[in-house]
């Protein structure tokens, strides 16, 4: 089945940098669209971060861009997010999340997801 | 960036009631690209309805989609217990993509 598997989270002190990876398994991850998306505490979603399979395209929200950046290693199954001038606003939970098919330009609805990791921007 | 106002922000509702969610985009969703998510406190979203009216895999038949262009609409229609939750609508067809700020289902 499928899994998503996140890690990478932690507590940061403002300005910092830090690296989140998402380990994937059960569908064929080099040809899967991904994003990232977070959840402050007690808030709503947001969308972070698109990447098509094969890594030619990526999206940002307008809030992370400049500063976040989404790769992949499709060698490795796995999905990355480089953040860095981290914020206060930015503590949140990531998920990792697998678009339902590929193809739509900016990403497109989410199928499954990973149980996120808890990134806290405090000094 | 298109801006989504989920409505009611909470509704209160019995089980065996239906509920009907709302959701109205600042601007035209393009090719109804909406989805609805259900979401339960610890875990991740769950993906219901996309293209506005497709229910996801194995999604209950009591959940349906509705509507187009900046109107869109989410029907549970009988509650169950295990429907008491958050629910978010994202739109996928332009960037940004966004969600709304939920519509929580709560136990009258």
């Amino acid at each position: 089945q499928v899994q998503l598997v996140e890690s990478g989270g932690g507590v940061v002190q403002p300005g910092g940098s830090l690296r989140l990876s998402c380990e994937t398994s059960g569908f064929p991850f080099s040809g899967q669209d991904m994003q990232w998306v977070r959840q402050a505490p007690g808030k709503g979603l947001e969308w972070v971060a698109f990447i098509r399979y094969d890594g030619t395209r990526k999206y940002y929200a307008d809030s992370v861009k400049g500063r976040f950046t989404v790769s992949r290693d499709n060698s490795k199954n796995t999905l990355y997010l480089e953040m860095t001038s981290l914020r206060p606003e930015d503590t949140a939970v990531f998920f990792c999340a697998k678009d339902r098919s590929s193809g739509y330009y900016y990403g497109g609805p989410v199928d499954h997801w990973g149980q996120g990791t808890l990134v806290i921007v405090s000094s | 960036e298109i801006v989504l106002t989920q409505s009611p922000g909470t509704q209160s509702l019995s089980p065996g009631e239906r509920a009907i969610l709302s959701c109205r985009a600042s601007q035209s969703v393009t090719s109804s690209y909406l989805a609805w998510y259900q979401q339960k406190p610890g875990q991740p979203p769950r993906l219901l309805i996309y293209g506005a009216s497709r229910r996801a895999t194995g999604i209950p038949d009591r959940f349906s989609g509705s509507g187009s262009g900046t109107d869109f609409t989410l029907t549970i229609s009988r509650l169950e217990s295990e429907d008491f939750a958050v629910y978010y609508c994202q739109q996928y067809g332009s960037s940004p993509l966004t969600f709304g700020g939920g519509t929580k289902v709560e136990i009258k």
